[in-house]
């Protein structure tokens, strides 16, 4: 069955420091792969998200991630946070011809100044 | 602008009543989408819809039940058989392409005193 993974519940860093957020899938096919931010009582917004091509995607925000189908992962980073970055990350892997999403777990993530 | 449109944001009601959360959405997208997200669990499919007329049942429909009329709109009901109803709920969009990249309402916080 298709999952995803989230390793790490809660992550915090200083703000100025590097960023790497974990996303291990488990899919029988090529798969579509997003990262999404969620704010606190807020919606879902997309980051960036991959469906073919270049391993390494941009997003918004100063965003990228890199595809490595040989770990089956999708890890988000991000050269230096911002304290705004602070939120709830979900990694999501889309099922071949649906729209259908499966979310990992999300990851927390707390910025100190 | 277009955009998806959740109301209430929140909302009490007492153990047994029906609830009805309702989900608009501008964007002349075809597919729509409820997610009921929980602390540590991530996001989970209630149901989905990909034309008027039709819907299907996701992960955890028991419960729950929707309707979809129109092509703007996607109200589900919290029926008394949900047994644990307090959560937050997440209303999605997308322009079903077969690659999946859902457009978010801001949510609605139901509890169940």
């Amino acid at each position: 069955a298709q999952s995803v993974t989230q390793p790490d519940i809660h992550i915090t860093v200083s703000e100025g420091a590097s960023l790497e957020l974990r996303c291990n899938y488990s899919y029988g096919a090529t798969p579509y792969l997003f990262w999404y931010v969620q704010s606190p009582g807020q919606g879902l917004q997309l980051l960036l998200k991959y469906f073919s091509g270049d391993t390494l995607v941009q997003g918004i925000k100063g965003f990228e991630a890199e595809f490595k189908r040989s770990q089956s992962s999708f890890n988000l980073r991000k050269p230096s946070v911002h304290w705004s970055d602070a939120a709830e990350y979900f990694c999501a892997v889309g099922l071949y011809n649906t729209d259908k999403l499966i979310f990992g777990t999300g990851t927390r993530l707390q910025v100190f100044p | 602008d277009g955009g998806i449109t959740q109301s209430p944001k929140y909302l009490f009601r007492k153990e047994g009543q029906n609830v009805t959360l309702s989900c608009e959405q501008n964007l002349n997208h075809d597919a729509m989408y409820w997610y009921r997200q929980d602390p540590g669990q991530g996001l989970r499919l209630i149901y989905y819809s990909q034309i008027v007329n039709d819907f299907q049942k996701g992960d955890i429909a028991e419960g729950y039940s929707v309707s979809r009329e129109k092509k703007e709109s996607f109200p589900l009901t919290v029926t008394s058989a949900q047994k644990n109803p307090t959560a937050f709920y997440l209303c999605a969009s997308s322009i079903l392409e077969g690659a999946g990249e859902l457009f978010f309402g801001e949510g609605s916080r139901l509890t169940v005193l």
